[in-house]
């Protein structure tokens, strides 16, 4: 069965210290993986998608990477702002639905 | 990128009655679909809204529960029917564009 496993759960940082959240995943077949930022009572925002092994995307203080089993999103020098829960999920085909992982609820204190 | 609003943005029932959620997006898209997340919880998929046809359903959802529409390539409606309890979550509407997926705000349901 595929799957997608997001670690760990909950992360609390200081405000400036980095760190990375990962994203597993076991499916038969990739076509993208894509990150979201939630915040509480609202939508996942998009942040990402990639496509193949190797690639990189940055955007202000976060990076994401892509090997073929496993996603890491950094976050260098987080804010307080950068609070939320980070969602994975993984793509299959071209117009099939993704499939999440649980999230990793950041937490970044000043 | 898409710009998906959804109504009502919260609503509180009644056991028994029943919600329609609306989605609109600001283009035309080749997929949307419906997620619920319950407290605490991640994204699961309901179903994926075909436009002209019949929704297809995620196992564990029916369309006698979840009824489904869309009439067209930017609309869509989502009504959970029979409320209980069980049944309060935020409903979420999701589209695809330009290769990328995008969601609404959702819909905070209370069930009384």
């Amino acid at each position: 069965e595929d799957q997608v496993t997001q670690s760990p759960e909950a992360l609390r940082l200081q405000e400036g210290e980095s760190s990375s959240l990962n994203c597993s995943y076991t499916v038969s077949g990739l076509r993208g993986l894509f990150w979201y930022r939630q915040d509480p009572g609202k939508g996942p925002e998009f942040l990402f998608t990639l496509y193949s092994a190797g690639e990189e995307k940055e955007k202000e203080r976060l990076k994401a990477t892509l090997t073929k089993k496993e996603s890491f999103l950094h976050i260098t020098a987080p804010k307080p702002e950068d609070s939320a829960t980070y969602l994975c999920a993984v793509q299959l085909s071209g117009n099939t639905p993704l499939v999440f992982g649980k999230g990793t609820r950041l937490s970044v204190i000043a | 990128s898409a710009v998906i609003s959804q109504k009502p943005s919260r609503d509180i029932c009644q056991r028994g009655t029943s919600l329609t959620i609306q989605c609109q997006v600001d283009s035309q898209v080749t997929m949307m679909f419906w997620y619920r997340q319950q407290p605490g919880q991640s994204l699961t998929l309901i179903a994926t809204a075909n436009q002209g046809s019949e929704a297809t359903y995620e196992s564990g959802f029916v369309i006698d529960k979840f009824p489904i529409s869309r009439p067209n390539l930017t609309f869509s409606t989502l009504t959970v029917s029979n409320l209980s309890p069980e049944d309060s979550s935020i409903y979420l509407c999701s589209a695809t564009g330009g290769g990328e997926q995008y969601f609404g705000p959702g819909t905070r349901l209370t069930v009384t």
